[in-house]
């Protein structure tokens, strides 16, 4: 059972455009969301990361947006870049427990 | 070190046979966590050590797998009998504290296994 769904699977997007990303969950319990970006042949890296206390957190061209009552939460990259071409992988984890529920991938191509 | 060291990077090996693969956490960390990666799919747990102990195995598949953190430092996932379906990223993780709900993970490269 996928605690975290993603979607899409795959993106293509212009150089200079938003990317989005979507991502759902059940266990209302989650109480961390951190989103993580993989380059091939290296392990996932942290982005940028969001507790459920707040509906919006911004990093540079990273914003990830959360809807508690939706149990939802995205992440938008402003002026995508070639460099942002990545699997992009949401997660999330609750207090005490011992590792993250990670989503099945977004792979973002950005086209210059 | 300066990041998590998985060693080997690539490893391939026989249809039954036994393979271990070494994590090296960044100095100081005392949480370490395994995952497995299958192609196009996210990373799942599968152990977690604070210090020596294995305080939560859960996430091994079966008993063919079985890890080890003897000195609270490096780690090995060891991997007896091997089949096909346990080719993945095996990736490593570590953190200063454990990661619950706040702290982050230091991922490694990871070791591609391939089951032949």
């Amino acid at each position: 059972q996928q605690q975290v769904k993603q979607s899409p699977q795959s993106l293509i997007v212009q150089k200079g455009g938003i990317s989005i990303i979507n991502c759902a969950y059940e266990n209302t319990a989650f109480d961390y969301f951190p989103w993580y970006q993989q380059f091939p042949g290296k392990g996932p890296a942290l982005l940028i990361a969001i507790r459920p206390d707040v509906s919006e957190k911004k990093e540079g061209r990273f914003t990830i947006s959360f809807n508690k009552s939706a149990k939802q939460f995205s992440l938008h990259i402003m002026d995508s870049q070639p460099g942002d071409s990545a699997t992009y992988f949401c997660a999330a984890s609750l207090t005490g427990a011992n590792n993250l529920f990670f989503g099945t991938g977004t792979r973002l191509t950005v086209i210059p | 070190g300066a990041g998590v060291s998985q060693t080997p990077s690539n490893k391939v090996t026989e249809k039954g046979k036994y393979v271990e693969l070494r994590c090296d956490p960044i100095s100081g960390h005392t949480a370490l966590y395994w995952y497995r990666q299958s192609l196009g799919q996210g990373p799942e747990f599968l152990i977690y050590f604070q210090g020596t102990g294995a305080a939560d195995d859960s996430g091994l598949p079966n008993d063919r797998f079985f890890a080890v953190r003897p000195e609270g430092s490096v780690s090995t996932l060891k991997i007896q009998r091997t089949e096909r379906g346990d080719s993945a990223m095996y990736l490593c993780a570590s953190s200063l504290a454990p990661a619950t709900g706040g702290n982050s993970y230091t991922f490694g490269s990871g070791t591609r296994l391939t089951v032949v």
